[in-house]
């Protein structure tokens, strides 16, 4: 069954620190994703990856870096947390071609404090 | 940029009474996007609900009806009668179905609406 998995669940981190939020699926998509969401807004696009080895930037990547290893892994990196990146996150991977609705993970919450 | 606009806020039903969340759109680049809704159960991840990439057409799922038109620049989620377990996020999106552009099916999302039925 197409999976998308997401680690950890919840994280509390405080300001300055480096967060790591980690992601992997066994749906063999070459493109995966990172969003966030916040209250009041839709989910918005951070980084997404292409296939392994790629990164490229999405409509709110400042403050963040992303790290795609492999076709199953993608992590989000923050390297000095601040309050403003407190959110869910979520993760998701997609076939590369036209029309396809992406898999989503169940979402990270994270709270930097 | 596109933009996606849909029922702020939280929305109250009462069970077996008839539901719409509006969704309107503004595709600026994109002649004809694909719209989609997603859905998020209490405890759970982001599930795709329906999708439709054809205009004029109609999409249907677990009861829920959305009809993709092109001349309203609209997608409105409809259902008949509601249940208790429908309660959850509701969140009306867009993608470029052109890959060529280097879109990737990125998303475009509205800022959800939470649904809440009253049994």
């Amino acid at each position: 069954e197409a999976a998308v998995t997401q680690s950890p669940r919840n994280k509390v981190a405080v300001t300055g620190g480096k967060v790591t939020l980690s992601c992997n699926q066994t749906n063999n998509h070459n493109n995966m994703y990172w969003y966030r969401q916040d209250t009041g807004h839709g989910l918005r696009l951070i980084h997404y990856s292409y296939g392994a080895g790629s990164t490229e930037k999405g409509d709110i990547p400042d403050g963040y870096k992303a790290s795609r290893p492999s076709q199953e892994n993608f992590s989000l990196i923050l390297e000095l947390a601040t309050p403003s990146q407190t959110s869910v996150y979520f993760c998701a991977s997609g076939e590369n071609r036209a029309n396809q609705a992406p898999l989503f993970g169940e979402g990270t919450r994270l709270s930097v404090l | 940029g596109d933009s996606v606009t849909q029922t702020e806020g939280q929305v109250t039903v009462s069970e077996s009474k008839s539901l719409i969340i509006n969704c309107t759109y503004s595709a600026t680049s994109i002649a004809y996007p694909n719209l989609f809704w997603y859905v998020r159960y209490p405890g759970e991840g982001l599930q795709l609900l329906l999708k439709v990439i054809t205009a004029g057409q109609k999409g249907s799922s677990r009861g829920f009806e959305a009809t993709y038109n092109k001349e309203t620049t609209s997608f409105h989620l409809q259902k008949a009668s509601v249940q208790e377990s429908d309660s959850a996020v509701y969140y009306c999106a867009l993608s470029d179905p052109l890959l060529l552009s280097g879109s990737f099916n990125k998303l475009t999302f509205g800022a959800g609406t939470r649904l809440a039925v009253c049994p």
